[in-house]
């Protein structure tokens, strides 16, 4: 089955730099987490997406946006990147309206600054 | 204090043993309620949902209490695959922003 793609899967960035992370959900899926885990740390909510409107919003900093596209995948976009957003970064995709809303996570993007 | 607490472990327990795992959440309006298992460097996968009235799949067995506001994951007869962490996952608003716990450390010894 059909898994949530994230591309990259490795970025090394300099500080004040900007990146972009790309997230594509399971397909049919309409909903979009991005999740933020330092080492040795849980995963930190940032931000969702449904049907392409910013459903809520966590711990994401204004130096962050993203958006949810007519396809459905998103992009994380962060600039004067610091050395502590150096993190997995973890999209998840869901159904709404299914049993649970149950999350399935991509592989992550591995973000270090230096 | 955190939303969602778990005991951090580590948890080192034999082939074939039966361990358990408890989470203790903080919202009484929460909603959902998941298990998570995380290996190192890997995404979180779902493991399996958790039921008001408690269910199983095969080794695994979830049970919730709201009253208590505890969830419990019950793994028997452990394998060596089922070494990882173990991360107890709320929905605390209905909005579907999930809380994570740090996640419990199991390690299965041959």
């Amino acid at each position: 089955a059909a898994g949530v793609i994230q591309s990259p899967r490795h970025l090394i960035k300099e500080k004040r730099e900007t990146a972009t992370l790309k997230c594509y959900p399971i397909p049919r899926h309409d909903t979009v987490y991005w999740y933020q885990q330092g080492p040795g740390q849980d995963p930190q909510f940032l931000i969702s997406f449904y049907e392409k409107m910013q459903s809520d919003k966590g711990s994401i900093p204004d130096r962050f946006s993203a958006q949810q596209f007519s396809d459905y995948h998103s992009e994380l976009n962060m600039s004067s990147l610091e050395l502590g957003d150096s993190a997995l970064y973890f999209c998840a995709s869901s159904l709404r309206g299914a049993l649970s809303y149950e999350q399935y996570f991509g592989p992550g993007t591995r973000l270090t600054v230096t | 204090r955190k939303e969602v607490e778990q005991d951090p472990g580590p948890f080192n327990v034999p082939e074939g043993a039966t361990v358990a795992f408890n989470c203790t959440y903080s919202n009484s309006a929460s909603q959902s309620f998941f298990w998570y298992r995380q290996d190192c460097r890997k995404e979180p996968k779902l493991l399996m949902s958790v039921y008001s009235s408690g269910n199983e799949d095969g080794r695994f067995t979830a049970q919730l209490n709201r009253a208590s506001q505890y969830i419990s994951l019950l793994i028997r007869d452990s394998k060596l695959s089922d070494s990882a962490t173990y991360l107890c996952v709320v929905d605390q608003t209905g909005a579907n922003n999930l809380f994570f716990g740090t996640g419990t450390r199991l390690t299965v010894i041959p």
